[in-house]
């Protein structure tokens, strides 16, 4: 499978614990995006990465989030002391250069207990 | 977080039916993508839209990308039992930020 993929699928933590989660795009896409998704929504963009410069931050990523992609390869979100508001799931979806075509990863649901 | 206007929230349709959903937005976009997700899930890619006016299709999709670049539309013919899901619409703000829809939850019955 050459997809998106995203690790973990799921996570469940204590409020105050930080998380990591790794998102690993289709092979060669330089654009990185990650979103948050909760029920019933539709996913909200948090940032984008073109290859490893993190290019567009969104208000919703308050200072306890940072998005990594140091190789311009597979991107790391982490959220530090998380809060039961954090409960989501978050989402990275790659694109290749040319016409925008965003591919999304399963996502990894996170549960602040 | 700002969200985009889609319509209708949710159908029940039977199989075989056509469907038509739509997006809506203040904003002019530059791009409209359409996803469908389904429970637990990341949204697949249906259809991708480039320039005002474009009518793509893909299988028994086709979607539309507004005159005003303001809108854009969706239908599916014939449905299948399969269909079922949310279906988002996504509009590209500025560079690199996209706007997803509500999404349409879409059930059909067979």
């Amino acid at each position: 499978d050459t997809g998106v993929s995203q690790d973990p699928r799921h996570k469940i933590t204590k409020r105050g614990q930080n998380v990591t989660f790794r998102c690993d795009p289709i092979s060669e896409h330089n654009r990185l995006y990650w979103y948050r998704q909760t029920l019933g929504q539709g996913p909200e963009f948090l940032t984008y990465f073109q290859n490893e410069a993190q290019l567009e931050k969104s208000r919703l990523l308050s200072d306890r989030f940072s998005a990594e992609r140091p190789k311009g390869s597979f991107s790391t979100l982490e959220i530090q002391r998380t809060e039961q508001g954090d409960s989501a799931m978050y989402l990275c979806a790659s694109s290749p250069k040319g016409p925008e075509t965003q591919y999304f990863g399963p996502g990894t649901r996170l549960l602040v207990l | 977080g700002q969200q985009l206007n889609q319509s209708p929230q949710s159908m029940f349709i039977q199989e075989g039916e056509d469907v038509s959903m739509n997006c809506t937005s203040s904003s002019i976009f530059n791009t409209w993508l359409w996803y469908k997700q389904e429970p637990g899930e990341g949204p697949v890619l249906l259809i991708a839209l480039y320039k005002a006016g474009e009518l793509t299709s893909n299988g028994r999709l086709t979607a539309q990308f507004g005159i005003t670049r303001k809108d854009s539309f969706l239908n599916i013919s014939a449905s299948i039992p399969s269909d079922v899901g949310i279906y988002f619409c996504a509009g590209q703000q500025g560079t690199y930020k996209y706007i997803f829809g509500t999404g349409t939850r879409l059930k059909v019955l067979a």
